[in-house]
């Protein structure tokens, strides 16, 4: 089973540029989140879709921006860069969005690495 | 202060050791509980999943939560160098916030043969 892919793996941008970024979770995983790590603040929570529709949302600019289409797919955009986006973006995916008893845990891909020149 | 605090380390033990590692929380909506094995360029992999307190074993890696101290620890038994990697632990809620992560910084594991 094909696990978290994320596209592309590298990208140099320049400042005030945007990105759109990609994931394809575990098939028949409905919940993306999306994450950013750097090494000063580690592993950030952006946000989370589920069934098309963003369900949770962290301390993030609206520059950042995302979107789920109905083959769970996701996508997120980071307009107006800027340096301090240099970062590792994570994206995760689910196959029980709601936790329930036991749950399941989230599934990582290797993620997409970008540098802000 | 952080939700969740983890000793970023780093750690460095020899081959055959007995690593601990641990977290704390302090949020008690947390119900979740995990650990991942980061390697350098490549995503977090899922090491243990734990729903409730106490023991869960899966091979040399031992996961334990106390959620009366809301403590979390990850044991590793007869280290490897193959184990040398970034530990991450992460928790989160039930219910609609289950898709949200909250991650420790991370613990630096070098094991040295």
């Amino acid at each position: 089973k094909a696990g978290v892919t994320q596209t592309p793996r590298y990208l140099i941008k320049t400042r005030g540029q945007q990105v759109t970024l990609s994931c394809s979770p575990i098939s028949g995983h409905r919940s993306v989140s999306w994450y950013q790590q750097t090494p000063g603040q580690g592993l950030q929570f952006l946000f989370e879709y589920f069934s098309e529709t963003q369900r949770n949302k962290g301390n993030f600019p609206g520059r950042f921006s995302g979107r789920q289409f109905s083959n769970s797919r996701s996508e997120m955009n980071v307009s107006t860069l800027e340096l301090g986006d240099s970062a590792l973006y994570l994206c995760a995916s689910s196959l029980n969005p709601l936790g329930r008893g036991q749950g399941q845990p989230q599934h990582f891909g290797d993620g997409t690495r970008l540098s802000i020149l | 202060q952080k939700e969740v605090e983890q000793d970023p380390g780093p750690l460095s033990v020899p081959e055959g050791a007995i690593v601990s590692l641990n977290c704390t929380y302090s949020n008690s909506a947390f119900q979740y509980f995990m650990w991942y094995r980061q390697y350098s360029r490549k995503g977090p992999e899922l090491l243990m999943y734990t729903y409730s307190s106490g023991n869960k074993e899966d091979g040399r890696f031992t996961a334990q939560v106390d959620k009366s101290s809301k403590y979390i620890s990850l044991f590793i038994r007869d280290s490897q160098p193959s184990d040398s990697a970034t530990y991450l632990c992460a928790t989160n809620a039930g219910g609609t916030s289950y898709g949200k992560l909250t991650f420790g910084q991370g613990t630096i594991l070098t094991v040295h043969p």
